[in-house]
C-alpha cells in the first residue's frame, strides 16, 4: 500500500493561499489521491480527490506532479475556519474501498 | 437531512465492562467503516463492511467486535479485551460509486474508560 509523507505542522495567514504539500513516491497507477480535513473534535471532512489531473472545487484545488509522487492542497484565501488536521491519504488498491490515515499536517491559520 | 448518526456523543465506563457506540446512517451507503483516534494521531481502521452480513477486521480490530444485521447500522462493541480502550471513535460509510473513497464521517463517540 502507498504510504503518504506529509509535514508535521504550517501555518499560513489569514486570506494568503495554504498550500499543503503531501509525498507518495510509492503510488501506483491505479491509485487516487485524497485529502481530507478534521476539525477539532469533529468527524473528517472530504475535500477533494484526483488521480492525474489537477482538480479544482469550492473548497480548494489539488496539484499532482506528472510522476505522480506528490500532490499539494491548495487552499486560495485561507480564513481562521480552515485551521485544522489535513490528512492526504491514497486509496488502498483492495476490494473494500479502504482508505487508510496518517497523523496528517496541523494547519493554523493566524490573523 | 441525510446523514451519519453516532451516539452516544461521550460515554464513561468502568473498566472490564462491554460498551456498545452506535451507528446509523440514512444515506443507503453499502460500506461502512470504524476508525479509532487517540490524541494527536491520525485514524486507525478497526472494522469495516461492504455489505450486509459481512464484515472485515482493520489494523486494530482485537477487543472489538461488530455487526451489521441492516444496511443502515453498523454498531461496535468495546469489550474487555480491548487493553486500552480510552479513545474517540469515528464511523463513515461510503457508496464506492460516484466518487469512490470518498467516506461520510459521523461526529464521534469519546469513550472514556475509568
Amino acid at each position: 500500500d502507498a504510504k503518504t509523507t506529509q509535514p508535521t505542522s504550517m501555518d499560513c495567514a489569514e486570506g494568503r493561499a495554504a498550500n499543503l504539500p503531501c509525498n507518495h513516491s510509492t503510488i501506483s497507477g491505479n491509485e487516487y489521491v485524497y485529502w481530507y480535513r478534521q476539525i477539532h473534535s469533529q468527524g473528517p471532512q472530504y475535500i477533494i480527490h484526483g488521480l492525474k489531473n489537477n482538480e479544482t472545487n469550492e473548497m480548494a484545488s489539488l496539484i499532482i506532479t506528472e510522476d505522480r509522487k506528490s500532490s499539494t492542497l491548495i487552499l486560495p484565501h485561507a480564513t481562521l475556519r480552515d485551521t485544522a488536521v489535513y490528512y492526504c491519504i491514497v486509496r488502498v488498491p483492495k476490494y473494500g474501498n479502504k482508505l487508510v490515515f496518517g497523523a496528517g499536517t496541523i494547519l493554523r491559520v493566524k490573523s | 437531512d441525510g446523514g451519519i448518526t453516532q451516539s452516544p456523543k461521550y460515554l464513561f465506563r468502568k473498566e472490564g465492562q462491554n460498551v456498545t457506540l452506535s451507528c446509523e446512517q440514512n444515506l443507503n451507503h453499502d460500506a461502512m467503516y470504524w476508525y479509532r483516534q487517540d490524541p494527536g494521531q491520525g485514524l486507525r481502521l478497526i472494522y469495516y463492511s461492504q455489505i450486509v452480513n459481512d464484515f472485515q477486521k482493520g489494523d486494530i480490530a482485537e477487543g472489538y467486535s461488530v455487526s451489521r444485521e441492516k444496511k443502515e447500522s453498523f454498531p461496535l462493541t468495546v469489550t474487555s479485551a480491548q487493553k486500552n480502550p480510552t479513545a474517540f471513535y469515528l464511523c463513515a460509510s461510503t457508496t464506492g460509486l460516484a466518487r469512490p473513497g470518498e467516506l461520510f464521517f459521523g461526529e464521534g463517540s469519546r469513550l472514556t474508560v475509568l
